[in-house]
């Protein structure tokens, strides 16, 4: 399974851009590149999902170059809700999800 | 639809008891993955079932197994339970059948377990 590495923390404030960006080197050519949100005390929550290229649904985008060794999540003006820690996970078509430490994203007013 | 329910949310036991957690999917939800969240070891893996089989199966001693039933309700069982096992354990389920990449994982909100 391929390690992802992300920043530990980022700081914003409301109405941003956050930009986070994961490496994965060893990412094998099955692999999709997907992204979870999680709150204190609950379960993480699903954000988006990629293969190459960019895909945009309604709360981010995701951009991933050619050689699919890093991607980068976007966060639109991001709101105080938005605090929480974000996992960037390499998935293949089994069901064993493996997360990293996750980057805590601090928004402020 | 209902998400993912976990029962019960919140439980506390003692070393060396027994402790047996519930997971019931979304509806229509076949895959169930178990994961174990501490402040130290971050979110592990635990196993995964499909039509009542375990398919995947992560790093953790034989005291954790688990269970699924044909209406795809899982349990997981946590024997002579130790101090460390005190966590917030996850239950998921998953629509797509396994050999399909980029499956959506469904969290449930969890059963935080402390072990005194």
């Amino acid at each position: 399974l391929a390690k992802t590495t992300q920043p530990i923390s980022m700081d914003s404030y409301e109405g941003q851009e956050v930009n986070i960006t994961c490496s994965h080197n060893n990412i094998a050519t099955n692999d999709y590149i997907t992204w979870y949100q999680q709150f204190p005390s609950q379960g993480p929550r699903f954000i988006i999902q990629g293969y190459k290229t960019k895909v945009t649904n309604e709360v981010a985008s995701l951009f991933i170059p050619a050689d699919r060794k890093s991607s980068t999540l976007s966060l639109p003006r991001v709101s105080l809700s938005d605090t929480a820690v974000y996992y960037c996970l390499v998935v293949t078509g089994f069901q064993k999800l493996v997360f990293g430490t996750g980057t805590r994203l601090l928004v402020s007013p | 639809k209902a998400g993912v329910t976990q029962t019960p949310r919140y439980l506390i036991k003692t070393r060396g008891q027994q402790v047996t957690l519930s997971c019931s999917p979304i509806s229509g939800h076949r895959s169930v993955s178990w994961y174990q969240q501490t402040p130290g070891q971050g979110l592990q893996f635990l196993f995964e079932y499909f039509s009542e089989t375990q398919r995947n199966k992560g790093n953790f001693p034989g005291r954790f197994s688990g269970r699924q039933f044909s209406n795809s309700r899982s349990e997981m069982n946590v024997s002579t339970l130790e101090l460390g096992d005190s966590a917030l354990y996850l239950c998921a389920s998953s629509p797509l059948d396994m050999g399909l990449a980029g499956n959506e994982q469904f969290f449930g909100p969890g059963t935080r377990l402390t072990v005194l």
